[in-house]
C-alpha cells in the first residue's frame, strides 16, 4: 500500500528539548517537503529536498533542521531555537518535474 | 514574492446550496494552480489542478474550478454541496522553475449543515 507515513501522530515535548519528526514514503518520489500548518495561516514551507543528500530552506526554516540520507526518509528536527514550535507538521512528496504533492497524515507537536 | 489569497476564512452553507470559494494569486508569469481539501481527521488531498489548456477544470466529488488569467483567479465551485463536503479547502500555486514549491493560501473552512 503506497503512501506517506508520519510518526508519531501526537508529540509532546518540554521547552528546551529537541524533537525529531519522522516522514517515510514508499512512492519512489525524489522530492520531499516539510510544512507547518497553523490555524488561519495555511501551510508554510519549512524545508524541501529534491534529491538524496541535498535540501534547501523554505520560508520558515529558522529553528528547524533536516537530513536526507535515504530517498524514502526525510526527518525533521525541531530544535530548542524554534520560538513557537507548537503546530501541526505535514510532510509531502512529489515526483521529479511535477508540482503535484502527496501529503502524509501529519504530526501534532505540543510544547509544554 | 508569490502569494495566494483566499477571501473567505469561514463559510457556512445548507445542503444543496451552491458553493464558490475565491482564490487570487500574485504572480505575473505562467503558474500551476491547485485546490487541496482536508476532511476532518484525514490527509490533505488533491481536489483538482490546472497546468494548461481548458481553463475550466473538473475535479473529484463534483468540484470544478475556473482559471481566469486576467483576474489572477482560480475559484472553486460546486453546484450543490453535501454534508460530507465539510472540510478545509486550500488553494495553492507553483511556478515552473520554482523547484516544485507550492505556495498555499490561508484556507477556507467550510461547514455544511443538513
Amino acid at each position: 500500500d503506497g503512501g506517506i507515513t508520519q510518526s508519531p501522530k501526537y508529540l509532546f515535548r518540554k521547552e528546551g528539548q529537541n524533537v525529531t519528526l519522522s516522514c517515510e514514503q514508499n512512492l519512489n518520489h525524489d522530492a520531499m517537503y516539510w510544512y507547518r500548518q497553523d490555524p488561519g495561516q495555511g501551510l508554510r514551507l519549512i524545508y524541501y529536498s529534491q534529491i538524496v543528500n541535498d535540501f534547501q530552506k523554505g520560508d520558515i526554516a529558522e529553528g528547524y533542521s533536516v537530513s536526507r540520507e535515504k530517498k524514502e526518509s526525510f526527518p525533521l528536527t525541531v530544535t530548542s531555537a524554534q520560538k513557537n514550535p507548537t503546530a501541526f507538521y505535514l510532510c509531502a512528496s512529489s515526483m521529479t518535474g511535477t508540482d503535484t504533492q502527496y501529503f502524509g497524515p501529519g504530526t501534532r507537536l505540543t510544547v509544554l | 514574492a508569490q502569494s495566494v489569497s483566499q477571501h473567505n476564512h469561514h463559510v457556512i452553507l445548507s445542503e444543496a446550496a451552491s458553493l464558490e470559494l475565491g482564490c487570487n494569486y500574485s504572480y505575473g508569469g505562467t503558474v500551476n494552480l491547485f485546490w487541496y481539501v482536508q476532511y476532518p481527521g484525514q490527509h490533505l488531498q488533491l481536489l483538482l489542478k490546472y497546468f494548461s489548456g481548458d481553463p475550466l477544470v473538473k475535479g473529484i466529488k463534483g468540484f470544478e474550478a475556473e482559471f481566469i488569467k486576467s483576474k489572477f483567479s482560480f475559484n472553486l465551485r460546486k453546484p450543490s454541496v453535501q454534508w460530507s463536503d465539510t472540510a478545509e479547502y486550500f488553494c495553492a500555486v507553483s511556478a515552473p522553475g520554482g523547484y516544485n514549491k507550492l505556495i498555499f493560501g490561508a484556507g477556507t473552512r467550510l461547514a455544511v449543515h443538513p
